[in-house]
């Protein structure tokens, strides 16, 4: 089985900062890995994902996250971010060709002007 | 472009009545799933399906059942409603191998009264 931690519940950062969102995944099998976003009152949109390869992956939005075997982190960041990205980040963890996530609990991103 | 609906947004029971709450994609995706959504615990499986009439349970399936008669369609149905079942819920599908990631619906969001 897999689990995931998201180190951080809430994120306050401020406009044209940069913002890490930390993840960290437990498995004895290789893994798909995803970040989710999910802006107010909507259901959840796909970031980006890890199959395999190239362990920086980039995504939609200016996101981008580092797959990490050894440290079993999946960090998502952002350069500069803008109010919009206000929303909640879920990471999510199947096991390779799985279908089956399993969530990490969430972090509340809060971009101040 | 992809679409997951979900019947209601909002939705207001009281303790013992039956609730449908009805999820439908329109991608011909092989398989449909079924979340909780609460503070700080992320996003829960309840129960999911692979196959029309194939279903199986998730992490949480107490006091929850669930019906896919057509490919389309995915129900879920809480026989007696209890106050502890106000949450969020989130149907999402994807296609048989998860590697694309799943597709999430708008959520209802269901209160036991």
């Amino acid at each position: 089985a897999q689990s995931v931690t998201q180190l951080d519940s809430q994120v306050p950062v401020f406009e044209e900062a940069p913002v890490e969102l930390r993840c960290n995944y437990s498995s004895s099998v290789s893994v798909y890995l995803f970040w989710y976003v999910q802006y107010p009152n909507q259901g959840l949109q796909l970031l980006l994902k890890y199959l395999s390869g190239s362990t920086l992956v980039k995504g939609i939005n200016g996101f981008e996250a580092e797959f990490n075997k050894s440290q079993t982190s999946f960090h998502l960041r952002k350069p500069s971010v803008h109010i919009s990205d206000t929303a909640e980040y879920f990471c999510a963890v199947t096991r390779a060709a799985g279908n089956k996530l399993t969530f990490g609990g969430g972090t509340r991103v809060l971009v101040k002007p | 472009d992809v679409k997951v609906t979900q019947s209601s947004r909002y939705l207001v029971k009281r303790t013992g009545e039956k609730v449908f709450l009805e999820c439908v994609q329109d991608m011909d995706h092989e398989n449909m799933f079924w979340y909780r959504q609460d503070p700080g615990l992320g996003l829960r499986l309840i129960y999911f399906s692979y196959d029309v009439k194939m279903k199986e349970k998730g992490d949480i399936p107490e006091g929850y059942s669930v019906s896919r008669e057509k490919k389309e369609r995915f129900s879920l149905i809480l026989e007696s409603a209890s106050t502890n079942q106000t949450s969020m819920y989130l149907c999402a599908s994807s296609l048989e191998t998860g590697a694309l990631g799943q597709y999430f619906g708008p959520g209802t969001r269901l209160t036991v009264t």
